[in-house]
């Protein structure tokens, strides 16, 4: 089946410093990702969605210029957390979308990121 | 706007059914997922409902009812190992387009 590896499971770091968080397609070509925020017992709230060869849609409300997403090939898409504080530390998961006769959507094994 | 609402919480016990409601207000709708998450897992892929009726499969079934913007999902011979959350999600357009996910069933199965 389709398989979204994602690192790393979890990250801590300073205020103020960026954090990189990958997801690889390994089986098969992702065109498109997903990537969501979810806070504890709060639901996966979409930040944005990234698109391989074009620009990342952002929902409202979310910081381009502090979540970098950057699709830079068929299999990989990267969140990049800028100058990251206290407040974005939270749960990050990337999904690819359904495709061929799988109807569900891959998720990543997800990011624990700790800013301190 | 959009609105999908789950019961925050559930408990049952093992051997037990147990059924899981989501209701949806969405501005399009083309499929409902269910998904369970354990604790800092990722959510996995339960079920999908596109048409009205009762998909089934083992011990899971869902099913979905689009005029009432209603769906269940239901679990049966309940194991400790169900305790987990239970994710309801509506796809709004096209196929290859995220998912909206409501925040999510909390299920404690005891012994």
């Amino acid at each position: 089946g389709a398989v979204v590896s994602q690192h790393p499971s979890w990250v801590i770091c300073k205020s103020g410093t960026s954090v990189k968080i990958e997801c690889r397609s390994l089986d098969f070509q992702a065109t498109t990702m997903f990537w969501y925020r979810q806070f504890p017992k709060q639901s996966l709230m979409l930040m944005a969605t990234s698109n391989e060869g074009s620009k990342a849609t952002y929902e409202q409300g979310v910081e381009k210029d502090k979540f970098l997403i950057n699709h830079a090939s068929l299999t990989l898409s990267t969140l990049t957390v800028t100058s990251a504080h206290p407040e974005d530390s939270s749960f990050y998961i990337c999904s690819a979308p359904p495709f061929g006769r799988i109807y569900g959507y891959t998720f990543g094994s997800g990011t624990r990121l700790t800013v301190v | 706007g959009q609105n999908i609402d789950q019961p925050t919480e559930m408990t049952a016990t093992e051997g037990a059914i147990v059924q899981i409601n989501c209701t949806y207000q969405t501005s399009g709708f083309n499929g409902l997922f269910w998904y369970q998450q354990h604790a800092g897992e990722a959510p996995t892929f339960l079920s999908y409902n596109v048409l009205d009726g009762l998909e089934e499969k083992g011990r899971f079934s869902s099913f979905l009812s689009r005029s009432k913007g209603y769906s269940y999902l239901l679990l049966k011979e309940l194991q400790m190992k169900d305790s987990a959350s239970y994710l309801c999600a509506v796809r709004q357009n096209q196929a290859g387009t995220a998912l909206i996910f409501g925040k999510g069933t909390t299920l404690s199965v005891s012994s």
